[in-house]
């Protein structure tokens, strides 16, 4: 079945530092994978998307590159701000699972000013 | 567009009682879910809706867990009885659509203690 890992955090950095977050997947065909972020005390909102090899998906001056070659689709951000302080997940979506999102386990990242 | 709605916030029950937990999702979205999110097992989807029908429930932990959706705009998750393991936070989530890029859009939460 479909799976998604994630490095395990927490991850703390200082605020203006570069972020990667790893996520590799495995999936049956050819999935759609996103970035979810979690505030403080909410539910997850979209962060990213991307739908066939070598797309990039951006936001908030986060970027994501589905790279289907190494199956693999980390999240990166060349300066992070206090604000971004949050549990980020990756997740998939594919015909192998009947189209359900399936989420890695999230990580935690922390900046500090 | 007022996103999904989950009431209440925060629920706090003693072991043995009903728990009831309650979503509106978002109007026109034919997609409904329920997850379930603790630290242990992470982000776990226990059911999902289509066109207020049941689609797969096949996460649902066990019979003491139930859900409905009466009509478009309502749905409940119940938990009879209840136990300290079910302590955790649950999330209603809906999509326009399954496929594709569509997005989940998540409520806040429903924190349950169960002591």
């Amino acid at each position: 079945g479909d799976s998604v890992t994630q490095m395990e955090g927490p991850v703390t950095l200082s605020e203006e530092a570069f972020l990667t977050i790893n996520c590799t997947y495995t999936a049956t065909g050819y999935p759609s994978l996103f970035w979810y972020v979690q505030y403080p005390g909410e539910g997850l909102q979209l962060l990213l998307k991307a739908t066939k090899a070598d797309d990039k998906g951006s936001n908030k001056g986060f970027e994501a590159t589905y790279r289907k070659e190494t199956t693999s689709f980390h999240l990166e951000k060349g300066s992070v701000q206090v604000s971004d302080s949050a549990v980020y997940f990756c997740a998939l979506r594919s015909g192998g699972s009947n189209y359900k999102l399936t989420f890695g386990k999230g990580t935690l990242l922390t900046v500090n000013p | 567009d007022a996103g999904v709605i989950q009431s209440p916030r925060h629920e706090v029950t003693e072991m043995g009682q009903e728990v009831t937990l309650r979503c509106k999702p978002i109007s026109g979205h034919d997609y409904l879910f329920w997850y379930r999110q603790t630290m242990m097992r992470g982000l776990e989807l226990l059911i999902y809706f289509n066109n207020n029908v049941p689609i797969d429930d096949s996460g649902m932990p066990e019979d003491r867990f139930s859900a409905k959706m009466p009509n478009a705009s309502f749905s409940t998750l119940k938990i009879q009885p209840s136990e300290p393991r079910d302590s955790a936070v649950y999330f209603c989530a809906s999509s326009l659509a399954l496929q594709g890029t569509s997005p989940l859009h998540f409520g806040n939460g429903t924190r349950l203690t169960v002591t």
